[in-house]
């Protein structure tokens, strides 16, 4: 089964609306978890990196105001994409690695529209 | 940065048919993953090959870490295997460090 769950599937929303996409880690602890970002036709593209009970390490061309990541719990990190725009419109994913050794579990990825 | 390169970009093929798909990584790596993304987003996690050979069902993979490249078989194939296929690596000492994607293989299975 999934051991990595992501939240809301898809989003559909106007122009400057802040949208909250979740992503849990469901059996085990993540001290750090990963969020991509891929267009269509595209391939994924690390937009940062969350690191529980620090700041987020952003990939360069990112903008950290405008993409806020919080990893208040060990399973829990949260990306929210302020003020967003018909731009911002994408797929999201998470990741995070179970173990220190071992492979990266996905969530299923958020579609974000923005009208 | 590490480059990830994978071939072919596009690939079509009748039911039945096998296919061969590969991805050449620039540096040394720590992990390397084979996935599947479906029609609506899903990564599917095939594979975690560092190095070696595994297989599952009709798919296999095999990891040469000192050439730098992996190949993902796939025999029989299906229409559900249609989708884009990405090899990812991962840098680093220890697992927890982020992936790398290449820009994938789109495989269509024709009926």
């Amino acid at each position: 089964g999934a051991v990595v769950s992501q939240h809301p599937s898809r989003v559909i929303c106007k122009s400057g609306t802040s949208v909250k996409i979740e992503c849990r880690s469901l059996d085990f602890q993540a001290t750090t978890m990963f969020w991509y970002r891929q267009f269509p036709k595209k391939s994924l593209m690390l937009m940062a990196t969350s690191n529980e009970g620090s700041k987020a390490t952003y990939e360069q061309g990112v903008e950290k105001d405008k993409f806020l990541i919080n990893h208040a719990s060990l399973t829990l990190s949260t990306l929210t994409v302020t003020s967003a725009h018909p731009e911002d419109s994408s797929f999201y994913i998470c990741s995070a690695p179970r173990t220190t050794l071992g492979p990266q579990h996905f969530g299923d990825g958020t579609r974000l529209s923005i009208l | 940065g590490i480059q990830v390169e994978q071939s072919p970009p596009d690939l079509i093929l009748q039911e039945g048919a096998n296919s061969t798909l590969r991805c050449n990584f620039s540096d040394s790596v720590n992990n390397l993953q084979w996935f599947h993304q479906n029609p609506w987003g899903q990564l599917i996690n095939l594979f975690y090959i560092p190095s070696g050979t595994k297989q599952n069902g009709r798919l296999s993979a095999t990891t040469v870490a000192t050439e730098r490249y992996s190949l993902l078989y796939i025999s029989s194939s299906q229409t559900t295997d249609s989708g884009v296929y990405f090899c990812a690596v991962e840098l680093g000492e220890t697992s927890g460090s982020r992936l790398t994607f290449g820009e994938g293989t789109q495989l269509t299975v024709n009926p």
